[in-house]
């Protein structure tokens, strides 16, 4: 089955900076099958990013999703403060049958 | 404006069943593929699983054994039961839709979550 890593635990940042987290698979995955999703507290996750680089309607274009293989990033260009909450990276194993889908542990990206 | 909402009770009894459903609104339950996923407290996500409307439904194989997924699309809803449930599967439960686009995956519409807590 497939592991997700993501790196950093935690991204302390400030306000306007660039922030670029990582999501590693412990083998390869279509980049069409990986999302991105941000969770704040007591709320549910939101989707950020799906087919590895597609903004749903209404996610603002600071958010970009890249990668391919076995890395993806999440880069958020300029840090608003509605930014810093908890990011996860999100695969559907296409090779197995039937399908398993994982998420990674998270990366939390707080206030510096 | 699409919505899901969970509901179900709140407290299991160890090794009873948890029970909940998924409340579809503003679109047809037909359309789309639609999926359970747990977070424990303080925790990541957990996908448990999915289904379609035609009933097939794929579960995550370490909870395969006792968690059933079922649609009822007269009432355009769909259902998760899991049984023998321990204090490891307290949670909150959401649902969610999946992306609809043809070759791409992820979870576009969640619910708000129910927090379902398994203790004596």
């Amino acid at each position: 089955d497939i592991v997700l890593t993501q790196s950093p635990g935690t991204l302390s940042l400030s306000p306007g900076e660039r922030a670029t987290l990582s999501c590693r698979a412990s083998q390869t995955v279509s980049s069409s099958y990986l999302a991105w999703y941000q969770q704040k507290p007591g709320q549910a996750p939101r989707l950020l990013i799906y087919g590895g680089s597609i903004r749903p309607t209404g996610i603002p274009d600071r958010f970009s999703g890249s990668g391919s293989g076995t890395d993806f990033t999440l880069t958020i260009s300029r840090l608003e403060p509605e930014d810093f909450a908890v990011y996860y990276c999100h695969c559907q194993q296409y090779t197995n049958s039937p399908p398993l889908y994982t998420f990674g542990p998270g990366t939390k990206v707080d206030i510096k | 404006q699409v919505q899901l909402q969970e509901s179900g009770p709140g407290l299991v009894k160890p090794s009873g069943t948890l029970s909940l459903t998924c409340v579809v609104s503003g679109d047809s339950i037909t359309n789309n593929w639609w999926s359970w996923t747990r977070q424990p407290p303080g925790k990541g996500l957990e996908w448990i699983g999915e289904i379609y409307h035609s009933g097939r439904a794929n579960y995550s194989p370490s909870l395969k054994s006792r968690v059933t997924i079922s649609m009822d699309k007269s009432k355009s809803h769909f259902s998760l039961n899991l049984s023998s449930v321990t204090a490891a599967d307290t949670a909150v439960y959401y649902c969610a839709r999946h992306v609809a686009v043809t070759g791409t995956r992820g979870f576009d519409i969640w619910g708000q979550g129910t927090m379902v807590t398994v203790s004596s």
